[in-house]
């Protein structure tokens, strides 16, 4: 069973990068989309982009000039960068599969918060 | 951007009560529907995708329908473990977009 773990910085100073990995276990990582998404406290949830094995990435408009994602199928897993950071950004990240058949994120990950704060 | 509303932002029921949330798409997105289920704390489950299927595991008093751009999420008989947030997801094109959420209280 396919198990995620989101891990990186809990606070980011605005203006840096935000940085965080999602490690795959209990499966391969050399299919499906691998997805990041975010939830502002107590509000709802946005995506925030995919990238498939092979490298291919659909970044959501409203954050792509923003956004990178990247895999590392060596250590089963992927990445997400997120640049010039503003207080807006603070959010719980959770990196979860997306499947093209079902059109769902399962599964997820525990989330992980990150602060932007100076 | 296809835009998802749900109704109503919160529901107060009780152990028992058959709960029906609704989820509106901008535009068609024939079945290309998710339902999710989250409480707080945790991240979210997803508990029907394509409009109707029921992902393994998941309940079957839980089941969806429609097509197009009406779609509903029922809990047949609300049990205790049921009180959480609902949010819907359109997979019909990107970027995908989730609904507000539905909050469902006692």
């Amino acid at each position: 069973q396919v198990q995620l773990q989101e891990s990186g910085p809990g606070l980011v100073k605005p203006s840096e990068t935000l940085s965080l990995t999602c490690t795959v276990s209990g499966g391969s990582i050399t299919s499906y989309y691998w997805s990041w998404i975010r939830q502002p406290a107590g509000k709802g949830l946005d995506f925030i982009g995919r990238i498939y094995t092979g490298g291919s990435a659909n970044y959501n408009p409203s954050l792509k000039s923003r956004v990178t994602m990247s895999v590392d199928t060596s250590k089963n897993q992927f990445s997400l960068k997120l640049n010039s950071v503003t207080a807006a950004d603070t959010a719980m990240y959770y990196c979860a599969t997306y499947s093209s058949a079902t059109g769902g994120f399962d599964p997820w990950g525990q989330g992980t918060l990150v602060t932007v704060s100076s | 951007d296809i835009q998802m509303t749900q109704s109503p932002s919160s529901v107060s029921a009780s152990v028992g009560d058959r709960v029906t949330i609704t989820c509106r798409a901008s535009q068609g997105i024939s079945n290309w529907l998710a339902w999710y289920q989250q409480k707080p704390g945790k991240a979210p489950k997803l508990l029907i995708y394509a409009a109707s299927s029921l992902q393994s595991g998941v309940p079957s008093r839980f089941s969806g329908s429609g097509s197009g751009t009406d779609f509903t999420l029922t809990i047949s008989s609300l049990q205790p473990e049921d009180f959480a947030t609902y949010y819907c997801q359109q997979a019909n094109s990107f970027p995908l977009i989730f609904g507000g959420g539905t909050k469902v209280e006692i």
